[in-house]
């Protein structure tokens, strides 16, 4: 199974500041298309995930672009350029490349300082 | 507006059963895989089953494997999951998800597993 980090487990953030989440894959994500399907979701408090980013960059609809992906082979980061009030809430990374079992990081807790 | 809304939670014994429900609105059904998730209390996210297309390929986690069974109903643009021989590690919130890479997520429902 492809196991995924996450990193750090908690973050608090001064609001308009940047944050930055790392998230390492236990093997290359790359799939045999030269896809790499790595996402990014939100959960905010008391509600249902979110997907935020597929394809380690690409941005889901109505998703702010402070928000971006970047990465490849086995690291992968999530940005938040100016943290808002509003980004409060775990952030979790899934990778879909390996599967089955579809493997999530244990998340990232965002919270303003 | 793309929408999955999921019923049939609650509270259940040790080695019970419970049948979930998920339906789909907003988007043609039969063009995605379908999947389920689940969140224990205070616990992160994890996949649980998955169902192709035309339901001709279904995968489970491991500590499912035998007791819960995926399938789906394409002329009622639902996908269920039947849960069998419940342990209390089965409690959490189960949320229905659209695609293998989980796009789209119902509001979730509550299964309790307890005497």
């Amino acid at each position: 199974d492809v196991v995924m980090t996450q990193s750090p487990a908690s973050l608090a953030v001064t609001l308009g500041q940047p944050a930055s989440i790392s998230c390492r894959s236990s093997q290359s994500l790359v799939y045999r298309d030269g896809n790499t399907y790595l996402n990014w979701f939100q959960q905010r408090p008391g509600q249902s995930p979110r997907r935020l980013i597929y394809k380690v960059s690409n941005r889901d609809s109505g998703v702010p672009d402070r928000f971006s992906g970047s990465g490849s082979g086995t690291n992968f980061t999530l940005q938040i350029s100016r943290v808002e009030a509003e980004d409060v809430g775990i952030y979790y990374c899934m990778q879909v490349s390996y599967w089955p079992p579809l493997t999530f990081g244990g998340g990232t807790k965002v919270e303003i300082k | 507006e793309e929408q999955l809304v999921e019923s049939g939670g609650g509270l259940a014994q040790p080695g019970g059963s419970l049948r979930l429900s998920c339906v789909a609105s907003g988007f043609t059904f039969t063009n995605y895989w379908m999947t389920w998730v689940r969140q224990a209390p205070g616990k992160g996210l994890e996949w649980v089953a998955n169902i192709r297309e035309d339901g001709s390929e279904r995968h489970y986690v491991d500590s499912v494997k035998g007791r819960f069974t995926i399938s789906r109903d394409n002329a009622r643009n639902s996908v269920y999951l039947q849960m069998n021989s419940l342990r209390g590690e089965d409690t959490a919130v189960y949320y229905c998800s659209r695609g293998r890479d989980c796009s789209v997520w119902g509001q979730g429902i509550l299964v309790t597993v307890s005497s």
